[in-house]
Parts: C-alpha cells; sequence; structure tokens
C-alpha cells in the first residue's frame, strides 16, 4: 500500500521569498514521485518527477524537488515566489500494479504582493 | 495536439437522472484513469483501463460505471446520479512503460446533482 501525506492544505509567502511545499510518501516498493500543478478551473499539469538515482530533481517554472529516502520525503521548493505561482499543488507517489497514482490531498499557495 | 479533451464541462442533473462523461486522448495511450476531486480529499480514483476493452475498479467505484470501447475514449456514466456525485470529473491518460510515465489530465467537468 502506498499514501501521500502533504503537510499543511495552505501556504502562504511574499512575493521573492522561498517557497516550500511539503510531502511525505508512504510505499510498500520503491516509489516514483510526481509533483503536479493546478491553476483555477484547470486540470493538473506535471511539474517534475522523480527518476530512480537522481536526489534532486527540476521541474517547469524554475520549481524543484529533492528526494530524501531517509526521511521519506520529497518536497517542492522554489527560490524566489512569484505571482503567477499561485496555485493548487499536489504530490503523487505511483507504485504497485498497474501505475495507479496515489494522491496527497494538495497545498493551496497563495502569494502575496 | 488536443492532449486529453473532457465532455462535458459542466452540467447540472437532478437526483436520479443518468448521463454519460467522454474522455477523448489523441496521444494513443494504452492506459486511461478517471478520478473525482472534492474539497480538502485530493484526487480520488473511480475507475482505470490499461487497455482498449477492459475496465478496473479504483478507490470510489461505487455509483459509476466506465467503458472503453475504443483505444482513444473512456467513458463514465452515472446511472442514477445522487447529491453525493457532486464533485470536479478528471480523465487521465498515460503510454505504457515504467512506474515514471507521468498521467496527462483533461481540464475536468464540473457536475451539480439537485
Amino acid at each position: 500500500a502506498q499514501s501521500v501525506t502533504q503537510l499543511g492544505s495552505h501556504v502562504s509567502v511574499s512575493e521573492g521569498a522561498l517557497v516550500l511545499l511539503r510531502c511525505n510518501y508512504s510505499s510498500s516498493v520503491p516509489p516514483y514521485l510526481f509533483w503536479y500543478v493546478q491553476y483555477p478551473n484547470q486540470g493538473l499539469q506535471l511539474l517534475l518527477k522523480y527518476t530512480t538515482g537522481a536526489t534532486l530533481v527540476k521541474g517547469i517554472n524554475g520549481f524543484e524537488a529533492e528526494f530524501k529516502k531517509s526521511e521519506t520525503s520529497f518536497h517542492l521548493t522554489k527560490p524566489s515566489a512569484h505571482m503567477s505561482d499561485a496555485a493548487e499543488y499536489f504530490c503523487a507517489v505511483s507504485g504497485g500494479s498497474n501505475y495507479k497514482l496515489t494522491f496527497g490531498k494538495g497545498t493551496l499557495l497563495t502569494v502575496n504582493p | 495536439n488536443a492532449g486529453v479533451t473532457q465532455t462535458p464541462k459542466f452540467r447540472v442533473l437532478k437526483t436520479g437522472q443518468s448521463m454519460t462523461l467522454l474522455c477523448a486522448q489523441d496521444m494513443n495511450h494504452e492506459y486511461m484513469y478517471w478520478y473525482r476531486q472534492d474539497p480538502g480529499m485530493g484526487l480520488r480514483l473511480i475507475h482505470y483501463s490499461v487497455g482498449e476493452g477492459t475496465t478496473a475498479k479504483g478507490e470510489v467505484p461505487d455509483g459509476y460505471n466506465v467503458s472503453r470501447l475504443k483505444k482513444q475514449n473512456f467513458l463514465l456514466g452515472l446511472e442514477s446520479a445522487a447529491p453525493s456525485q457532486t464533485s470536479v470529473y478528471f480523465c487521465a491518460s498515460r503510454q505504457g512503460g515504467g512506474p515514471n510515465q507521468p498521467q496527462h489530465f483533461g481540464d475536468g467537468t464540473r457536475l451539480s446533482i439537485l
């Protein structure tokens, strides 16, 4: 069985500040991890994915995530927030049969001017 | 390249009515999925398909049926709609290969059951 926990349902930052969105996972098999972003009234868009062997993963729009096996974490960061980053972010893990995704409950990111 | 297209985008139903949501993908993907998204719940898998002519239950399948008669289409049916099925429904597809292949999502169908 696999699960994802996103700490903090709502994160608020100032424009230009560091963005840190937390994700912890549980998986009985080697995890394949993803971060998706959802802008208002849109579908989910892939930000980045974890590939075995690389601990730091770079994605689109300046985001990156660090895989830490010892902490079972895959936190998402961006050095400097932009107003256009305001959206909901989902961490997901793929594993087991038929590569089904298990999603966290999401973190809504607000960027204040 | 349209990717994953969902129709309709919005719908309002009365309790007990039936309807079908259509998902079409033009990427020749093998796998297709239907999710529902509810506030504070993330996305939950309803049904999925690993190829033309196959379907399987996900996490929350009750009250829904699906069909995949053509590889590019995945239909989600509500036989007798209930208010608890008010939600945003997302379709996704992925190609075959390893578990690190991402899913590609449509823009969703917003469904209200009165």
